[in-house]
């Protein structure tokens, strides 16, 4: 199985400042058909997963812009580039290239200083 | 709107059996792979089970495999799991999923909100 590794576990931000986090596989996420299945989820407290990103950088409808997704082959980034307060809550990435199993990093949370 | 709800959890004996049903609305349900996630509580994501949008392909996770069944009826729009042998490493919240990436991928894109099972004596 492919294990994705986030880090930082716990990510404690400044209103209006950025946020990274990282999001490392143990093998290359390139599929045969030339696309990388990597997905990006935020869940808030309380609430079930929701899609951010997929396919590495392409946002979902109603994300704002300030989340943006960059990477390529085991190395990922999600990025938020002014930190707001319905941000927090933890990250995690997903593969869906080599499953079944699809699997999951171990989540970030980011929370506000 | 897009919507998924699950029900049919609650409290069940190690051993026991449940079966979980999520009904969608909003979407075109026959052409789209369903996913169960489980998530226990306090902890990370962990992916279940999927089905094809025609039933023809179906996965399952090793800590699952022979114990759960997806399943899916078209004509209502609902994705089941039914789950057997029980057990107390089993508990936690379930959610369904469906896939919105593109036809015949089975990512689990839109979730609903998730439904609890516990399992204890």
């Amino acid at each position: 199985d492919v294990i994705l590794t986030q880090s930082p576990l716990s990510l404690p931000v400044t209103l209006g400042q950025p946020a990274s986090i990282s999001c490392r596989s143990s093998q290359s996420l390139v599929y045969n058909d030339g696309n990388t299945y990597l997905t990006w989820f935020q869940q808030r407290p309380g609430q079930s997963p929701r899609r951010l990103i997929y396919k590495v950088s392409n946002r979902d409808s109603g994300v704002p812009d300030r989340f943006s997704g960059s990477g390529s082959g085991t190395d990922f980034t999600l990025t938020i580039s002014r930190v707001e307060a319905e941000d927090v809550g933890v990250y995690y990435c997903m593969q869906g290239t080599h499953w079944p199993p699809l699997t999951f990093g171990g989540g970030t949370k980011v929370e506000i200083k | 709107e897009m919507q998924l709800l699950e029900s049919g959890g609650g409290l069940v004996q190690p051993g026991g059996s449940l079966r979980l049903s999520c009904a969608t609305s909003g979407f075109t349900f026959n052409t789209c792979a369903l996913t169960w996630l489980r998530q226990p509580l306090g902890k990370g994501l962990e992916w279940v089970s999927v089905i094809s949008g025609g039933s023809d392909r179906t996965e399952y996770a090793d800590s699952v495999k022979g114990r759960f069944t997806i399943s899916r009826d078209n004509s209502k729009n609902t994705v089941y799991l039914q789950m057997n042998s029980l057990r107390v490493d089993d508990t936690a919240v379930y959610y369904c999923a469906a896939d919105q990436t593109a036809p015949g991928t089975f990512f689990p894109d839109l979730w609903g909100q998730g439904i609890l099972v516990t399992v204890s004596s």
